[in-house]
């Protein structure tokens, strides 16, 4: 089975500097899907950020971007030029590709909760 | 922009009652799925519904949970006799595609007293 790790329960940032929130997974797939997920006080979950393992290119959203490692298992998300709105829980997330035979469902970590200051 | 919405935002409930969370996902997703957040710890996936039956459901996911769609629009999620344990964020989305990302709705809070 797999399983995503977020090793940061908690991170600040000042507003403006950059952050990265760390995530490692583990699988036996050799194709998947991982994500970043944000929920903020509002609870709902909102996607930031997609990357497919069988791409070399880390994927970019505006200021948030990914630092994809496939042979070290490793998913950080940065987030450049930190906003106040930016405060929320950051879920890692991953899932099998289709095809593989896996499951179709996210697997979560536990999650990052970034706080931002002024 | 289309999105996943769910009713009721919160829900209160009697333990050993019956309770339906209600969920639209976006009309043209065909991947629909209930996932489930305990205060303060991790989302986790109770089961997914494809062509009108369950494709994959989680341990977590036993006789006393039940899906449905029962229209062309709606898509429940059903606790026969809720225990405490029950109390937790419920979470709805949807996918174009099992390979496409989950659009996920604002979640249903359910308190089961």
């Amino acid at each position: 089975a797999q399983t995503v790790t977020q090793s940061q329960p908690e991170m600040s940032v000042q507003e403006a500097e950059t952050v990265t929130l760390s995530c490692t997974y583990d699988t036996s797939e050799s194709d998947y899907y991982l994500f970043w997920y944000k929920q903020p006080p509002s609870r709902q979950m909102i996607l930031v950020i997609r990357q497919e393992a069988y791409k070399q290119q880390n994927a970019t959203e505006n200021r948030f971007s990914v630092n994809f490692q496939k042979a070290a298992k490793s998913f950080s998300l940065k987030i450049s030029d930190s906003q106040l709105g930016d405060a929320a829980m950051y879920f890692c997330a991953y899932r099998s590709a289709f095809g593989e035979g896996g499951s179709e469902k996210l697997v979560f970590g536990k999650g990052t909760k970034l706080t931002v200051n002024p | 922009e289309p999105e996943v919405t769910q009713t009721p935002s919160h829900q209160v409930t009697q333990m050993g009652q019956e309770v339906i969370l209600r969920c639209v996902p976006i009309s043209n997703h065909l991947y629909f799925y209930w996932y489930r957040q305990i205060l303060g710890q991790k989302v986790e996936f109770l089961v997914s519904f494809y062509n009108n039956e369950i494709s994959e459901k989680s341990e977590i996911f036993d006789d006393q949970f039940s899906v449905e769609r029962p229209d062309g629009s709606n898509f429940t999620l059903k606790i026969r006799s809720t225990k405490l344990e029950d109390s937790a964020m419920y979470f709805c989305a949807s996918s174009v595609l099992e390979n496409t990302e989950a659009f996920f709705g604002q979640g249903t809070r359910l308190t089961v007293v």
